[in-house]
């Protein structure tokens, strides 16, 4: 996974509850993509940060969903009041540069109870 | 919607080429043809892009056809560790990596 690490590993909450999954990219990269993949489903792209800036939203939920990619420390994909259908992998990315090869981090595994 | 065809399921002898083929009849000039795999659950693993000409490193081969409306990845001698779940993703000019659903292969001894 080239040096994209991602933290916990495993997450369990309860319905209602927030989750906080984080991402840090390479060294030296400065851009972040969010995946979600539903059991026995493709990836889909959520979100895409730089540093202090969100570049692409589309793929996020309207309501709950935030992502942050602060000047220091780890990009941060936060849930609010999450729901059943929340449990998912969540996966980040990160290229070296704009519209370079993209990789990835092992993920977080989200179960809602 | 992902803009490739791949067929759902594939098995390959251990130590035989794996050839994975891929539609993708609407690309157009200045998207590339990417390659991801996926073993088991993990996070899904870069292999191989190209554009217009047949590419290669040390995990595979990306043969693109002429028209380049279809593509083969091509592992050379498989082994029971690339059992996986490949993916065939045509790039854009937006950002993301639109995955569809591919083509899960099976090595076997």
């Amino acid at each position: 996974n080239a040096g994209v690490m991602q933290n916990p590993r495993h997450l369990v909450r309860r319905r209602g509850q927030e989750a906080r999954l984080r991402c840090s990219p390479m060294k030296g990269h400065s851009h972040v993509y969010w995946y979600r993949q539903l059991p026995e489903e493709g990836l889909k792209f959520m979100v895409y940060l730089q540093k202090e800036n969100i570049i692409d939203e589309s793929g996020m939920p309207k309501e709950r969903f935030s992502a942050e990619f602060p000047k220091e420390g780890p990009s941060i994909l936060r849930i609010q009041q999450v729901v059943r259908g929340d449990s998912a992998a969540y996966f980040c990315a990160s290229p070296l540069r704009l519209q370079e090869t993209q990789y990835f981090g092992p993920g977080t595994r989200l179960l809602v109870l | 919607d992902a803009k490739t065809t791949q067929p759902t399921s594939m098995d390959c002898a251990e130590g035989r080429a794996a050839n994975l083929p891929c539609n993708h009849s609407t690309i157009s000039g200045n998207e590339y043809v990417y390659w991801y795999r996926q073993i088991h659950s993990q996070g899904p693993q870069y292999i191989i892009h190209g554009l217009k000409n047949n590419e290669t490193n040390e995990m595979a081969s990306l043969i693109i056809t002429e028209d380049r409306k279809s593509s083969t990845l091509i592992l050379p001698h498989a082994t029971l560790r690339d059992t996986a779940v490949y993916y065939c993703i045509v790039k854009d000019s937006g950002y993301a990596l639109n995955f569809g659903k591919g083509t899960s292969l099976l090595v076997t001894p």
